[in-house]
């Protein structure tokens, strides 16, 4: 069990560009969060997988926002076009080990983004 | 929809004292979990104590207990003998099964040596 990994740890990018951000879970976890953290706040929930299916999307979160799991593994957070609002921490998080009696929500180390 | 309030932005205690941090939300079900997360700069969010809505008997994690009243809908976090490295933001979350985690805004908390 090496955790939740995220990658890459800093991203600098110029207002308009396209961004990815992947997130490898916990190897048995079948549940994969996207989260959004501005600096002084909460984090704030964008979407979450169960397996490769997404079952929750927040409507919050713009088109500009595309997020995959294509074998129930890893996840990728795509950012179109982005615009300097879009400056954040993003975390990546995992949970499910057989049952809800075990519910744990594991963090990775969080992607930061800075839109120039 | 579910919300999670954390009414003390900023706390401070005298390291080895107790300090209670606040927590209270909103929720129509009966069957849930709540959690504490603590946050230090490195912004590692790393779990603290866990809570199952069904279970009357308070969380206690070393020197982290909760004192969670669930017709108050209140889930209150104290720490014991307080030390440096308790510094930090904190986080309540909310969690119904199936659902996603709902977090509160956070308290920061500083450790005086």
């Amino acid at each position: 069990d090496t955790g939740v990994s995220q990658d890459p740890r800093h991203k600098i990018t110029k207002r308009g560009q396209n961004v990815t951000f992947r997130c490898d879970p916990i190897s048995e976890h079948n549940r994969l969060y996207w989260y959004r953290q501005t600096l002084g706040q909460g984090p704030e929930f964008l979407t979450y997988f169960q397996n490769e299916a997404q079952l929750e999307k927040s409507r919050l979160l713009s088109d500009r926002f595309s997020a995959e799991r294509p074998k129930g593994s890893f996840s990728t957070l795509e950012i179109q076009r982005t615009e300097q609002g879009d400056s954040a921490m993003y975390l990546c998080a995992s949970s499910g080990q057989g049952g809800h009696l075990n519910e744990k929500l594991f963090f990775g180390s969080g992607t930061q983004l800075s839109v120039l | 929809a579910q919300t999670v309030t954390q009414s003390q932005p900023e706390m401070s205690v005298q390291e080895a004292e107790t300090v209670t941090l606040s927590c209270t939300y909103d929720t129509s079900e009966s069957d849930y979990y709540l959690f504490w997360y603590k946050q230090p700069p490195s912004r590692q969010m790393i779990l603290v104590i866990r809570q199952e809505a069904y279970k009357q008997q308070n969380a206690t994690e070393n020197r982290f207990s909760v004192n969670f009243q669930k017709a108050a809908k209140s889930f209150s976090l104290k720490i014991s003998d307080s030390q440096l490295g308790d510094a930090a933001m904190y986080f309540c979350a909310y969690l119904n099964y199936g659902q996603n985690f709902v977090f509160g805004p956070g308290t920061r908390l500083s450790v005086l040596p």
